[in-house]
């Protein structure tokens, strides 16, 4: 097993456009979450997933923020109508048992 | 307010024990973790302790628990150059981070 995986690595996009990163897990792990990390700040919790469900979502995802995990492995999060202060890290982890595995993370740059 | 609080920087003196402090507000976390993060790297699970322990001990890394207090704290002993990050104490089910505290090393 490799971990978790997720791409891209970096994304630079213009204001306004919409992005769509993936995340795959550890493959036995049923909860997968996603983080966002900005310069100097600890990661924030944005919403995870237990098998295909999503059960708690931060009330820092707007609604241009949404998160998929349609059969339960992968998961895709989009932004929509991206602005400049979405610009971050944004970092996926999956768990079983407490154990955390965080992937690399995609560098997202809004211009 | 922040769930997980943190003093933001330490400087030590290679050789030194260095000592991270952190404060949490979930007193149902199941676990509670030490992540290490490098300049342009992804985060590390250093340690983590089961709430119903004390104490934990790694080789150099020792974790405190009080549960009372909800202090959590990482203690590195001999602390190397190569300790210089950022170290994250996470808590609960979903995993909320403090903002991170700046381990410096000084030669």
């Amino acid at each position: 097993d490799t971990g978790v995986s997720q791409n891209p690595r970096h994304k630079i996009t213009k204001r306004g456009q919409n992005v769509t990163f993936r995340c795959d897990p550890i493959s036995e792990h049923n909860r997968l979450y996603w983080y966002r990390q900005t310069l100097g700040q600890g990661p924030e919790f944005l919403t995870y997933f237990q098998n295909e469900a999503q059960l708690e979502k931060s009330r820092l995802l707007s609604d241009r923020f949404s998160a998929e995990r349609p059969k339960g492995s992968f998961s895709t999060l989009e932004i929509q109508r991206t602005e400049q202060g979405d610009s971050a890290m944004y970092l996926c982890a999956s768990s079983s048992e407490g154990r955390y595995t965080f992937g690399s993370g995609t560098r997202l740059t809004v211009v | 307010g922040e769930d997980v609080e943190q003093s933001l920087f330490l400087s030590v003196r290679e050789g030194d024990s260095s000592v991270i402090n952190c404060t949490y507000t979930d007193s149902s976390s199941t676990y509670l973790y030490w992540y290490k993060q490098e300049p342009g790297a992804g985060l590390q699970l250093l340690t983590y302790i089961f709430s119903n322990m004390d104490m934990k001990q790694d080789q150099r890394l020792t974790v405190l628990l009080n549960k009372k207090d909800k202090h959590l704290s990482l203690r590195i002993a001999d602390t190397q150059t190569g300790d210089s990050a950022i170290y994250f104490c996470a808590e609960g089910g979903d995993m909320r981070f403090g903002a991170g505290t700046r381990l410096t090393v000084k030669p």
